[in-house]
């Protein structure tokens, strides 16, 4: 157990709808990371975030946000949702931005 | 940009036995960090090992070990005593000081009894 807790674990949804990814860091961890892993594309950077602020983007689509909220968990929405979207969505931390990233259990959306 | 390469799609190690695992980078920074991380039917990412850059050291974790080399860009996990419970994806992954973790496209890794 990495110590980083994800929800839900399954999403499953139609296309054009709207979900809501939930991650909370590490205790003390103040850097979230989230990444996608498909099939086709494998695992994918998305997006940085650190102690509120956006650190860097990935190949993240502009149908997708994220937030870092005060308390450090983090949120990833997904709108307008597609078949492609269908992947194990993943979110790690660490305690500065830098070095290992820990990984949570992923939450996978399925997009029927 | 950087890129993550491992040549090796699929392996198979009989119980007990060693085997290695290939993976190369490519990068023009000097300071970074590399990992392998075990990703089995559960589909957790778990860290296996991990290399600094400015470390002439192999970096070892019981079973698992590291042939680092920096000038040729090549970073080889070994895995000593191969157990049923190593059966799963290997990612090579390389990470700059602060920025994202790129990862290879993985290496499946099977024990066979």
């Amino acid at each position: 157990d990495s110590g980083v807790t994800q929800t839900p674990k399954h999403l499953i949804t139609a296309t054009g709808q709207r979900v809501t990814l939930r991650c909370s860091p590490r205790s003390g961890d103040l850097s979230v990371y989230w990444y996608q892993q498909s099939l086709d594309q494998g695992l994918q950077f998305l997006i940085h975030y650190y102690n509120g602020e956006e650190r860097a983007k990935g190949n993240i689509l502009e149908r997708f946000s994220a937030q870092q909220f005060p308390d450090l968990h983090s949120e990833l929405n997904l709108s307008s949702l597609e078949l492609g979207d269908s992947a194990l969505y993943f979110c790690a931390s660490n305690p500065s931005g830098v070095g290992t990233q820990y990984f949570g259990p992923g939450t996978r959306l399925l997009v029927l | 940009a950087q890129t993550v390469t491992q040549s090796q799609p699929e392996m198979s190690v009989q119980e007990a036995e060693t085997v290695t695992l290939s993976c190369t980078y490519d990068t023009s920074e000097s300071d970074y960090y590399l990992f392998w991380y075990k990703q089995p039917p559960s589909r957790q990412m778990i860290l296996v090992i991990r290399q600094e850059a400015y470390k002439q050291q192999n970096a070892t974790e019981n079973r698992f070990s590291v042939n680092f080399q920096k000038a040729a860009k090549s970073f080889s996990l070994k895995i000593s005593d191969s157990q049923l419970g190593d059966a799963a994806m290997y990612f090579c992954a390389y990470s700059n000081r602060d920025d994202k973790i790129i990862f290879g496209k993985g290496t499946r890794l099977h024990i066979l009894p």
